[in-house]
């Protein structure tokens, strides 16, 4: 695709329930990176992947955020039993490889748990 | 783990003046790269430098890699309202983990 696409844009859940948030990167893409970016600060890494293999998930809060990226393209980054504190922006950058440094971001995906 | 720290977190200054923002860790890095975030948008960015030492220019702008590839510094002379924006630092070649300074939150006033 032309750019980084996150889906949805905007999600409201109820506290409990489990939530799926999709970013389909840059075609070709090598490197995709998950952030959460709280509002005037700057993005807090979570995980990333190079192709298929999740290559850090040291930033994940704990084990009710998941990721992965099956095939090297698309990403999904999936919270179990949200809670209020996972309200955030959460947002997807895809990088096109070892010579490429320029991180391209999507515009992200406000999650609201209430 | 390698941590990013931006110094001032908060900048307001007048129409024309100059100002230094600073990024600094205790960790080495292959490149580092400044990113300006605009409200509701994602970051783009707006330099890489890769080696020690190196001055990169960007119209107003000028970007410093330290020596020891640990800092970087952004410059901006005769700051104008446009520049206004969150300023963010980002280190880690490309393949590599990614992670980013807390922001400069720059406002310029007319």
């Amino acid at each position: 695709g032309a750019g980084v696409s996150q889906s949805p844009r905007y999600k409201v859940t109820k506290r409990g329930q489990d939530v799926a948030l999709r970013c389909d990167p840059i075609s070709g893409h090598v490197s995709l990176y998950w952030y959460r970016q709280a509002l005037g600060q700057g993005p807090e890494f979570l995980t990333y992947f190079n192709y298929e293999a999740q290559q850090d998930k040291s930033g994940l809060p704990n084990d009710r955020f998941s990721a992965e990226r099956p095939e090297g393209s698309i990403s999904t980054l999936t919270i179990q039993r949200t809670e209020q504190r996972d309200s955030a922006m959460y947002r997807c950058a895809s990088r096109g490889g070892q010579l490429a440094t320029e991180a391209f971001f999507g515009q992200g995906t406000r999650l609201t748990v209430v | 783990t390698q941590l990013l720290e931006q110094s001032p977190q908060f900048l307001s200054i007048q129409e024309g003046e100059n100002l230094t923002v600073y990024c600094n860790s205790s960790s080495v890095f292959s490149s580092l790269q400044w990113y300006r975030q605009e409200p509701g948008e994602g970051p783009v960015l707006l330099v890489t430098v890769v080696t020690g030492g190196e001055v990169k220019k960007l119209k107003r702008l000028t970007f410093q890699f330290g020596d020891a590839r640990k800092d970087s510094s952004l410059h901006i002379t005769a700051a104008q309202p446009g520049d206004t924006g969150l300023y963010l630092c980002a280190g880690g070649g490309g393949a590599q983990k990614l992670v980013f300074g807390q922001g400069t939150r720059l406002t310029i006033n007319p």
